[in-house]
């Protein structure tokens, strides 16, 4: 069965600094995948995907992240993080041929001044 | 284009009830699928729609129910609600529902269950 790991449920980073969110997931089969952000009370906007080709993806906001099969990982990255970054972070693979997410548990982004 | 939009936004009900929620999605997507959101089991998937007919269901009771209109809008139905019931019901749409798609989320209904 497809999994998701996010191993982080709250990660601290100074603004300013940099910032990495660690993805691994479970899937038989070519995976594609996704980063959300959900603001407190909101729904989830996307941030990036991966599907095929370039293995490190450039998304919104500053955002990118890395494909690397052989680690079954998908980590997102952002070099410089700002207070509005702070929300919650969701990674999630897509079931190939069906409408379908299943996602991590999730890592709560908080930004120290 | 406006993004998907699900109405109402904040509902209370009491155990025993039933509710129902809607889903508009992105004009010219033809699938919705919903998702619940809880603290303990984070996002979970519901069930999925493509031209009216439910494609692919999640592992929940058959108290949540769920249907797509020709013009692609969705409503989901859940009866005899319990406690636990209370979550984030996100609606997700995409635009065809073939192979590897994006998904785009609305703003999600919160439902509180007394």
């Amino acid at each position: 069965a497809q999994s998701v790991t996010q191993p982080d449920i709250h990660i601290t980073v100074s603004e300013g600094a940099s910032l990495e969110l660690r993805c691994n997931y479970s899937y038989g089969a070519t995976p594609y995948l996704f980063w959300y952000v959900q603001s407190p009370g909101q729904g989830l906007q996307l941030l990036l995907k991966y599907f095929s080709g370039d293995t490190l993806v450039q998304g919104i906001k500053g955002f990118e992240a890395e494909f690397k099969r052989s680690q079954s990982s998908f980590n997102l990255r952002k070099p410089s993080v700002h207070w509005s970054d702070a929300a919650e972070y969701f990674c999630a693979v897509g079931v190939t041929g069906f409408q379908k997410l299943v996602f991590g548990t999730g890592t709560r982004l908080l930004v120290s001044p | 284009k406006a993004g998907v939009t699900q109405t109402p936004r904040y509902l209370i009900k009491t155990r025993g009830q039933q509710v129902t929620l809607s889903c508009s999605p992105i004009s010219g997507h033809r699938s919705v699928s919903w998702y619940q959101q809880t603290p303990g089991q984070g996002l979970q998937f519901l069930f999925e729609y493509f031209s009216e007919t439910q494609r692919n269901k999640g592992n929940f009771p058959g108290r949540f129910s769920g249907r797509q209109f020709s013009n692609s809008r969705s409503e989901m139905n859940v009866s005899t609600l319990e406690l636990g019931d209370s979550a984030l019901y996100l609606c997700a749409s995409s635009l065809s529902g073939q192979g590897a798609e994006t998904q785009y989320f609305g703003p999600g209904t919160r439902l509180l269950v007394l």
